[in-house]
């Protein structure tokens, strides 16, 4: 059975910082992986989706990369803003389900 | 853009009441998905369809139920409340055409059994 798991559970930086947000998963048999953002109290929206094939993803100040043998996503978040506190969630695809982690909580402090 | 709509922002239901939850989306997705968030457990998957009619049993079934008569319906039945399901609730959408099968989410239900 699939078992994603993010490290830090919470994460607190000063603005301006680059960070990094880990996520590893069980079963490199995956279709895709996704992040998404979770603001409190909200739904989830996609940030990046790298494809099994794909190394990594980019958008904007946010960077995804995929390692699928050894099972672990990064998300990098470049030049941190206190509009980047939220939730961030990793999720894994092995057909059209998806297996979420539970997240890391994003702080930026200004 | 993909919009995913659920009836209720946040709802109050008595233990025994019979509940229901309505997820909407106006993308001809075949795919639709119900999960339940809770602190410290995450995102837990309890039914999913891939197209009218047709539903599947996710990890955490037991005491729901589900309905898709239409395509961009998909509703989320709860036949007796109780204090256990106090819950966020959240309704995805999908489709395989798009070349990259990712869900959409709606803002939300947050229900509360008293």
């Amino acid at each position: 059975k699939q078992e994603v798991t993010q490290i830090p559970a919470a994460l607190s930086v000063p603005e301006g910082e680059n960070l990094v947000l880990n996520c590893s998963f069980t079963d490199s048999a995956i279709y895709n992986l996704q992040w998404f953002r979770q603001d409190p109290g909200k739904g989830l929206t996609s940030l990046l989706l790298i494809q099994s094939s794909q190394r990594e993803q980019t958008s904007g100040r946010l960077n995804a990369s995929l390692d699928k043998s050894s099972g672990r996503s990064t998300l990098y978040i470049a030049a941190s803003q206190p509009g980047d506190s939220a939730t961030y969630l990793c999720a894994v695809s092995g057909s059209e389900k998806l297996v979420f982690g539970k997240g890391t909580k994003l702080t930026v402090n200004p | 853009d993909v919009k995913v709509t659920q009836s209720s922002r946040y709802l109050v239901k008595r233990t025994g009441e019979k509940v229901f939850l309505e997820c909407v989306q106006d993308m001809d997705h075949e795919n639709m998905f119900w999960y339940r968030q809770d602190p410290g457990l995450g995102l837990r998957l309890i039914y999913f369809s891939y197209d009218v009619k047709m539903k599947e049993k996710g990890d955490i079934p037991e005491g729901y139920s589900v309905s898709r008569e239409k395509k961009e319906r998909f509703s989320l039945i709860l036949e007796s409340a109780s204090t256990n399901q106090t819950s966020m609730y959240l309704c995805a959408s999908s489709s395989p055409r798009d070349g990259k099968d990712t869900q959409y989410f709606g803002p939300g239900t947050r229900l509360t059994v008293l």
